[in-house]
């Protein structure tokens, strides 16, 4: 069975400040993907990571994939209090499609003044 | 073009009612997923459809939860004789190919309450 944990659950940091959320999985796997969800909101698509050392980076944020020890990391950069949501990862099993994902529980992300 | 559109946005049923929760796929899109999500939890995933035809169950509890997407009209999630333990917000996400590296796009969600 596919486990996907994310780390830490919850953070707190003020604006300006850098951060970096954890994703590690427990299974071979050659697609991952980074979700922001807003309160009672759907979720949000950032960056889909397909290959062994792929990283992407959008405004402040960057997001990475190591295959070979199934880990991604958010990078968060100088942030912002419009970055305050919650970030999911979420590991696809390899053998292509667009199966079903396993996700993560979240990094509640809030981000003060 | 319009999203993936899911209704109704918010439903309330008591216990022992039905469940019908309603799911159009971005326009082009023929595979359909619904994840559930509990209160400070990330998504589950319950099912995979194609148009007519059921390709993953594996995460859809084995009573009481059924899934179809016909050839015409959206995808329905039921949900028999609820439970309060049935409360959850519910995602469909829709896709337009099963090819490696296919983005899924997500709904608003459906957000049942079992009372």
């Amino acid at each position: 069975e596919l486990k996907v944990e994310q780390n830490p659950l919850f953070l707190s940091m003020q604006e300006g400040k850098n951060y970096t959320i954890y994703c590690n999985y427990s299974t071979t796997s050659d697609r991952l993907y980074w979700y922001r969800q807003d309160p009672g909101k759907s979720l949000e698509s950032l960056f889909v990571l397909l290959s062994n050392g792929a990283v992407k980076q959008e405004g402040r944020l960057m997001a990475s994939l190591d295959t070979k020890a199934r880990l991604s990391t958010l990078h968060i950069t100088a942030a912002v209090h419009d970055l305050s949501a919650t970030y999911f990862c979420a590991v696809a099993y390899s053998g292509g499609g667009a199966d079903g994902l396993t996700f993560g529980k979240g990094t509640h992300l809030i981000i003060q003044p | 073009n319009a999203g993936v559109m899911q209704n109704p946005r918010h439903l309330v049923r008591r216990r022992g009612q039905e469940a019908r929760l309603r799911c159009s796929p971005m326009k082009g899109h023929s595979h359909v997923y619904w994840y559930r999500q509990l209160p400070e939890e990330g998504l589950k995933f319950m099912v995979y459809l194609q148009k007519e035809n059921i390709i993953d169950e594996s995460g859809m509890p084995k009573e009481r939860f059924s899934a179809e997407f016909p050839k015409e009209g959206p995808s329905i999630l039921r949900i028999q004789q609820v439970v309060r333990g049935d409360s959850a917000a519910y995602f469909c996400a829709s896709s337009p190919s099963s090819s490696r590296g296919t983005e899924a796009f997500f709904g608003q969600g459906t957000r049942l309450t079992v009372v």
